[in-house]
């Protein structure tokens, strides 16, 4: 089975101060790991994703993210917030075993940046 | 380009009538997924098409609901005699085909339960 913890339900931080959300998986194969971006009343928005190859990956609108294989980490991070980031934020996993195919969601992060 | 679309953006109905809830994916995109989100139980993976076959529906919650896609585009999830527990946003998501790793995501139709 799959799953994703984020152990944060909210993280605050000061516009201009880098920011982190963390997010840890478990899978019994090869993660294939995903964070997605939700504004009030919106849907999911890809924000990146980590498959193979170069641990840190880089994404939409500034953000990053490091994948950790031993500590099974994939925390979100950006060197500076803006306020317009404030919103929900979901790290999400597949396992790259054959036949899986859905998406496991963490019970999401919200960000609040701080003028 | 046109991402995904879904329909209605809102529906209320009464406890035990039966709802539809249709996702319009990407142009070209075969594989479909749809999920849920609710307060209490996050987000919640229900079901995925490949073209118009639904090879997985374990996370379908109840015989109450069912899918179907056909033409290998729009797809409809169906919910009967609904309750309120069924009350959540419905999302909808397509990729390229199954081995495409991102899933692209609609906007969600707000199903609510009196």
């Amino acid at each position: 089975a799959q799953s994703v913890a984020q152990p944060e339900d909210q993280v605050n931080v000061a516009e201009g101060n880098p920011l982190t959300v963390k997010c840890t998986y478990s899978v019994s194969g090869n993660p294939y790991l995903f964070w997605y971006v939700q504004y009030p009343n919106r849907g999911l928005q890809f924000l990146l994703k980590y498959i193979t190859g170069d641990n840190l990956v880089k994404g939409s609108y500034g953000f990053e993210a490091e994948f950790n294989k031993s500590q099974t980490s994939f925390h979100l991070k950006k060197p500076s917030a803006l306020v317009s980031d404030s919103a929900l934020y979901f790290c999400a996993v597949r396992d790259s075993g054959a036949g899986s195919y859905q998406l496991t969601f963490g019970k999401g992060t919200k960000l609040s940046v701080i003028p | 380009g046109a991402g995904v679309s879904q329909s209605p953006s809102n529906k209320v109905t009464e406890k035990g009538k039966d709802v539809e809830l249709r996702c319009d994916p990407i142009s070209g995109h075969t594989a479909l997924y749809w999920y849920r989100q609710s307060l209490g139980q996050g987000l919640e993976f229900l079901i995925y098409f490949q073209g118009n076959s639904a090879p997985d529906k374990s996370g379908l919650p109840s015989d109450r609901f069912s899918a179907e896609r056909t033409g290998g585009s729009v797809s409809t999830l169906t919910i009967q005699r609904t309750q309120q527990e069924d009350s959540a946003v419905y999302l909808c998501a397509s990729s390229l085909d199954l081995a495409d790793y991102t899933q692209y995501f609609g906007p969600g139709t707000r199903l609510t339960v009196l």
